[in-house]
């Protein structure tokens, strides 16, 4: 089937290998920011999320940045697998109302 | 549990027509979401849903109708299909204002003719 991520920006990257994703919010007023994954022909499934007075979060392989001087938010993943290729939106929640961003493919490379 | 489940997973409309997505959900969560995702667009929110008898538009309500009527479920309407409407659409839920983590089904893909 069509793929989630066309003419998404990739973003592609040696197994093993650290990965970034960043991603530029627009919505100072947002309470959460958050990342989610989306593997082909699936939904979007939540990774981890980071309260806005908050500047670093981590999981499990897995941290979370939040810059609010310059609007920015990042998501590093450690050791990157090939089980991590997919598509990574980052999201806002301001009250009941979640939003995403466009997208950034990951690829990971043997 | 089941989680969130949308129906039909496909479906082909011709321009004009109608139809309703179905999506329902038995985790008892309040809030409830409709987006559709275009190739290089990422999700866009149509409508939510905070409880029972409340909607909400989000960023592109145009050209669609929603309802809930229970807590469990959430349709959404299109009442004269345009091309402009050839989506996959996706039904999520969440438990409540602070949880973040929200729950989608699977998708329907539309193609309108």
């Amino acid at each position: 089937g069509e793929s989630v991520g066309l003419h998404l920006p990739t973003l592609s990257v040696q197994e093993g290998d650290n990965s970034i994703i960043n991603c530029a919010y627009s919505n100072s007023a947002s309470d959460y920011f958050i990342w989610y994954k989306q593997e082909s022909g699936k939904g979007p499934q939540f990774i981890i999320d980071i309260r806005s007075n908050m500047d670093k979060r981590q999981g499990q392989r897995v941290t979370v940045l939040l810059n609010k001087t310059v609007k920015h938010l990042s998501l590093q993943i450690a050791a990157t697998q090939p089980g991590d290729s997919a598509v990574y939106y980052c999201a806002e929640k301001r009250g009941s109302k979640l939003t995403f961003g466009k997208g950034i493919t990951l690829s990971v490379r043997p | 549990n089941a989680g969130v489940t949308q129906t039909p997973k496909f479906r082909i409309l011709k321009i004009g027509q109608s139809m309703t997505l179905q999506c329902a959900q038995d985790m008892n969560h309040n809030y409830m979401y409709w987006y559709r995702q275009d190739p290089g667009m990422g999700l866009k929110l149509i409508y939510y849903s905070v409880g029972a008898g409340i909607t909400d538009k989000g960023e592109v309500p145009n050209g669609y109708n929603v309802s809930r009527s229970t807590t469990e479920d959430f349709p959404l309407r299109l009442e004269l299909a345009a091309p402009s409407q050839t989506s996959v659409y996706f039904c999520a839920s969440s438990y409540e204002q602070k949880n973040t983590e929200a729950f989608f089904g699977q998708g329907t893909r539309l193609t309108v003719v």
